[in-house]
């Protein structure tokens, strides 16, 4: 079955750039999505069609995509950036689903 | 505002059947894909099924295909997961979620937990 490729862990101190990757073969001809998930909340996007960015989602985030491999950065991290990262796209078929296994952003 | 509220978690036995719901507000229903993903305790994400905006297609993840049905009810602005033969590997939250497009969502509920256990 398609998966998507994520770092399990990422740790960064205030002010820098986190880069968050997510690979997987069919992500040149999909679309990726990120989302954020703090301790005990629902997830929320903080970018959808590989490179957009919600009304009300700091500009700090953004997203690109290059080959098998699409990134969120988040430039300027802040403490309340500290969450678990997912990004999720469809496969080939176009029709099933697929998450990565998340990354564990801290921020030091 | 966008409002997603599930509702119909709960305690199951292994093999039993539940129903979730999911009340929506806040935008045209009938417009949009809808989909279920659910989260096990201390686990990532997976997604469950997505079904289209006149319930025509409907999509599953491998994990629940042939036990889940989604089914939506345009004009009670809802939709459902008909969830059988559950097991205890099915214990998670259940997010009710709005698709942007057919590809990925763009708002989430909050959740419903679903228990199986004996």
């Amino acid at each position: 079955s398609y998966e998507l490729t994520q770092p399990p862990s990422m740790s960064v101190s205030p002010g820098q750039t986190a880069r968050i990757t997510c690979s997987g073969d069919a992500l040149p001809k999909e679309y990726a999505y990120w989302y954020q998930q703090k301790a005990g909340q629902a997830p929320v996007v903080v970018i959808y069609k590989d490179s957009e960015r919600p009304s009300g989602i700091p500009e700090r985030f953004s997203g690109s995509s290059s080959g098998t491999t699409v990134t969120l950065t988040i430039s300027g991290v802040q403490a309340e950036d500290e969450a678990d990262y997912y990004c999720q796209s469809v496969d080939i078929s176009g029709h099933s689903w697929v998450f990565g296994g998340g990354t564990k952003l801290t921020v030091l | 505002e966008v409002q997603l509220v599930e509702s119909g978690g709960g305690l199951v036995q292994p093999g039993g059947s539940l129903r979730l719901s999911c009340a929506t507000s806040g935008f045209i229903f009938s417009s949009h894909w809808m989909s279920w993903v659910r989260q096990a305790p201390g686990k990532g994400l997976e997604w469950v099924a997505n079904i289209k905006q006149d319930g025509s297609e409907k999509y599953y993840g491998d994990s629940v295909t042939g036990r889940f049905i989604v089914s939506r009810d345009n004009a009670k602005k809802s939709v459902y997961l008909q969830m059988n033969s559950l097991r205890a590997d099915d214990t998670a939250v259940y997010y009710c979620a709005r698709d942007v497009g057919s590809s990925g969502i763009d708002h989430w509920g909050l959740g419903a937990l679903v228990t199986v256990s004996s």
